[in-house]
């Protein structure tokens, strides 16, 4: 059965901190990672990861992956309030339609 | 460039009864997949639809049933309303030629009472 584990659970930081999230996955005909911010209800795309070892960068946020390793990080450089979010990752499989497997998800709070 | 919409924002049904949400996918996308987010959990896949036609199934009872239009929006039905039915259903959108990035609705939130 396809599996997508996350960690921490949920942390809080002070702005201004750096933070870490973890992904990891075991899913049959792996094709991607993506990572999601969810806030209220839409998750907003952030990365999709297709190659390991090759940085994604947007601004304070970068992620990376190791298709050896399988798993994923997202780091988030001098945290802002308007960080706190659930930061999702999915798996996606090789086959047509690329059906997503979501971890639970890890709950990030920055305090002012 | 209108994103993806979801309607409608919240509904509250009784167990036994059925429900209908609806769906448009971003603009220029041609799949749309659904998934069920019940409280402080990730999102579940239910089922996606192409070409009008069912292409991929979660583990999911025949109760969530669904359709897609000419136009790409889709339906998701579900019957005989269970307590545990009571979530956040997400639409999300993509192109199929595309690198398949899904793109999400803002949601329905379904009660169940």
């Amino acid at each position: 059965e396809d599996k997508v584990v996350q960690s921490p659970l949920s942390l809080v930081v002070h702005e201004g901190d750096t933070v870490t999230l973890n992904c990891s996955y075991e899913v049959t005909n792996f094709r991607s990672l993506l990572w999601y911010k969810q806030e209220k209800k839409a998750p907003t795309f952030l990365f999709m990861l297709t190659s390991s070892g090759i940085e994604k960068k947007s601004g304070r946020l970068s992620s990376i992956l190791d298709k050896k390793e399988l798993f994923s990080i997202l780091n988030i450089t001098a945290t802002q309030t308007g960080d706190s979010a659930v930061y999702l990752c999915a798996a996606s499989k090789g086959n047509a339609g690329n059906m997503l497997t979501f971890g639970g998800g890890t709950r990030l709070m920055v305090k002012p | 460039d209108a994103g993806v919409t979801q309607s409608p924002t919240h509904l509250i049904k009784t167990r036994g009864q059925q429900v209908t949400l609806r769906c448009s996918p971003k603009s220029g996308h041609d799949t749309v997949s659904w998934y069920q987010q019940a409280l402080g959990q990730g999102p579940q896949f239910i089922f996606q639809y192409y070409e009008e036609e069912e292409r991929q199934r979660g583990n999911f009872p025949d109760r969530f049933s669904g359709h897609q239009f000419p136009n790409y929006s889709s339906e998701l039905n579900v019957n005989a309303l269970l307590l545990g039915d009571s979530a956040l259903y997400l639409c999300a959108s993509s192109w199929n030629r595309g690198k398949n990035e899904q793109y999400f609705g803002p949601g329905t939130r379904l009660t169940v009472t």
